[in-house]
């Protein structure tokens, strides 16, 4: 079975710090996606990649960056976190870049991120 | 453009009782349908996915859902609920010229005992 792996379930940081969310898929998939989940708003999408250095803007990339330097590892960083970026953060991966919308997604088990 | 609808934002069945959760959805072509759920605190599991053929499909933890064409509907079903499947639960839809999926916004299942 196809594994999402993220690295922190739990994490608290500061107001202002830098924050770095890792993800890791171990089955070769293309695509990777970083989705945010809040009470009442359901998943919304946040940045998603297609291949190694690509990157493309989901519905809400405002104060959020991402790496993707290897295939199997997609990174989300705060660049300045702020008490509204506190949420559900989920990593989901998927085999093929157009196929995607066959095959599904696999998710990891999210971080709960506290910004205070 | 796509969009998932999911009617009820939150459900409450008594356990042993039969479930069906709505998911409503708007897609030009034949869509590919997937129903997720998430227990508290994890990430989303999935449940079933319909493709093409059969309209009724089975999936994990003895839920089924039945895809209607006519309806733009997708709805899952169990005959008999148990506590542990107390979840939110997501319907989505995948648009594969584009590589993502498309979620409603969940609905929650609480079962009374």
């Amino acid at each position: 079975d196809v594994k999402v792996t993220q690295s922190s379930r739990y994490l608290v940081k500061r107001t202002g710090e830098k924050v770095f969310l890792e993800c890791v898929q171990d089955m070769d998939h293309e695509n990777m996606f970083w989705y945010r989940q809040d009470p009442g708003l359901g998943l919304r999408l946040i940045y998603f990649s297609y291949d190694v250095k690509m990157k493309e803007k989901g519905d809400i990339p405002e104060g959020y960056s991402v790496s993707r330097e290897k295939k199997e590892r997609f990174s989300l960083i705060l660049e300045s976190a702020s008490t509204n970026q506190t949420s559900m953060y989920l990593c989901a991966s998927s085999p093929n870049h157009k196929m995607s919308g066959n095959y599904g997604y696999t998710f990891g088990s999210g971080t709960r991120l506290t910004v205070v | 453009a796509q969009s998932v609808t999911q009617p009820d934002i939150h459900i409450t069945v008594s356990e042993g009782a039969s479930l069906e959760l709505r998911c409503n959805y708007s897609y030009g072509a034949t869509p590919y349908l997937f129903w997720y759920v998430q227990s508290p605190g994890q990430g989303l599991q999935l449940l079933l996915k319909y493709f093409s053929g059969d309209t009724l499909v089975q999936g994990i933890k003895g839920f089924e859902a039945e895809f209607k064409r006519s309806q733009s509907s997708f709805n899952l079903r169990k005959p008999s609920v148990h506590w542990s499947d107390a979840a939110e639960y997501f319907c989505a839809v995948g648009a594969s010229n584009t590589g993502k999926l498309i979620f409603g916004q969940g609905t929650t299942l609480q079962v009374k005992p």
